[in-house]
């Protein structure tokens, strides 16, 4: 069936540095990627998205990568910060569907 | 804009009593999801309207699971009789458009039954 998995589900890392987030998806007639961030008691909140005709998309201290081959996908944030501390979610679609399958997310913490 | 609004933010209540989630979405949006978020099963999506009409449900667990959208501005989630299990958090989401795009959710409501 349809899953979205993630590698860590943990990841702490020093203020300053870069993060890297990995996912896994199974599905392949997904083209639609997207990443969530959730703070403790709030919703998951849209980062980034990406779609299957491309392998990069960046934004302000995010790049999305997406690796069609290995199913893979991860999301890169430059020069962490405290307010980065959040779980992170990523999650599949399709175009002309409406279904988005999340993953289990990952929890990234900050050191300062 | 506000964003997505919920309420009640927090609902405790005994097992069999109904309950009753509200959800006003973005206006202008014209596409609302249903989430039940747990630790062990994570964000499950309930259902999904687009123009006010229920679209899926195939995530709604049981028929003690209903929800409805009157108009554009408003949805309900509701659970009769509810029971120790649903307890979760449940999340309204708004989209602009249909199908896969990006959502928009609210603060979600903290259901615990007793």
């Amino acid at each position: 069936g349809e899953s979205v998995g993630l590698h860590l589900p943990t990841l702490s890392v020093q203020e300053g540095d870069n993060s890297i987030i990995n996912c896994a998806y199974s599905n392949s007639a997904s083209d639609y990627f997207i990443w969530y961030k959730q703070e403790s008691g709030k919703g998951p909140q849209f980062i980034i998205d990406i779609r299957s005709n491309m392998d990069k998309r960046q934004g302000q201290r995010v790049t999305v990568l997406l690796n069609k081959t290995v199913k893979h996908l991860s999301l890169q944030i430059a020069a962490t910060q405290p307010g980065d501390s959040a779980v992170y979610f990523c999650a599949e679609g399709h175009t002309g569907g409406f279904k988005t399958i999340f993953g289990a997310g990952t929890r990234l913490f900050v050191k300062a | 804009d506000a964003g997505v609004i919920q309420s009640p933010r927090h609902e405790v209540t005994e097992m069999g009593q109904e309950v009753t989630l509200r959800c006003k979405p973005i206006s202008g949006h014209n596409s609302l999801f249903w989430y039940r978020q747990t630790m062990m099963r994570g964000l499950e999506l309930l259902i999904y309207f687009n123009n006010n009409v229920p679209i899926d449900d195939s995530g709604m667990p049981e028929d003690r699971f209903s929800a409805k959208m009157p108009n554009a501005s408003f949805s309900t989630l509701k659970i009769q009789p509810s029971e120790p299990r649903d307890s979760a958090v449940y999340f309204c989401a708004s989209s602009l458009r249909s199908g896969t795009y990006e959502q928009y959710f609210g603060p979600g409501t903290r259901l615990t039954v007793t």
